[in-house]
């Protein structure tokens, strides 16, 4: 298994550019997400999907975009990149059978900078 | 929303010395997962140790263990006979089932030679 999988791992874009990072987890999870990292802020929930089909907003959505075509993939959309996005992109997935601790598996991460 | 708190930004601990990382976190329900993730300069985030709300008994792995209050909503880290390669950020994390995860603000630990 590979895991989580993210790419690219290095990304800069200029301001009102998009782009797509892509997330990909081959170990059927039906749960994954997105959390960007900023310094002194730890990890903060995007957009996350409880399968398929199925997206719902976490606590920072503005700006971003989601979607879950497939149980593997959930791409990471930005429509319009401003500075305030530089961050680092986490993207992660969990199986969750009830009364588990829903121990969550992350990808490497991308660094993202907009200029 | 639930929030988790951080308070120490570095801590600083001897190799084959004990540091305690605190940690505690604001929520409503009693039933949730206390999680503690190390993320070392590859920025791969990887899982420490877990504690089930509904379980008294501290969580422990090796060298780690957890001091779960749950009356208190505290979660410590305690990390015993520290090594250079725990040096890293240190991320506690609350879960609710059916949630995702709130992480604190991160405490980063440096292990002396």
């Amino acid at each position: 298994n590979a895991g989580v999988t993210q790419t690219p791992k290095f990304q800069v874009l200029k301001t009102g550019q998009s782009m797509t990072l892509q997330c990909a987890q081959d170990m059927n999870h039906e749960y994954m997400s997105w959390y960007r990292q900023d310094p002194g802020m730890g990890l903060r929930l995007i957009h996350y999907s409880v399968g398929a089909g199925i997206t719902d907003q976490g606590e920072v959505p503005n700006g971003y975009n989601v979607s879950r075509s497939t149980t593997e993939d959930f791409p990471l959309r930005l429509l319009s990149a401003a500075p305030s996005q530089t961050s680092v992109y986490f993207c992660a997935s969990s199986y969750q059978p009830p009364g588990t601790s829903l121990e969550q598996f992350f990808g490497p991460g991308t660094r993202l900078t907009v200029l | 929303a639930q929030t988790v708190t951080q308070s120490q930004p570095e801590m600083s601990v001897q190799e084959a010395e004990t540091v305690t990382l605190s940690c505690t976190y604001d929520t409503s329900e009693s039933d949730y997962y206390l999680f503690w993730y190390k993320q070392p300069p590859s920025r791969q985030m990887i899982l420490v140790i877990r504690q089930e709300a509904y379980k008294q008994q501290n969580a422990t792995e090796n060298r780690f263990s957890v001091n779960f209050q749950k009356a208190a909503k505290s979660f410590s880290l305690k990390i015993s006979d520290s090594q250079l390669g725990d040096a890293a950020m240190y991320f506690c994390a609350y879960r609710e089932a059916g949630n995702m995860l709130t992480f604190g603000g991160g405490t980063r630990l440096m292990v002396k030679p």
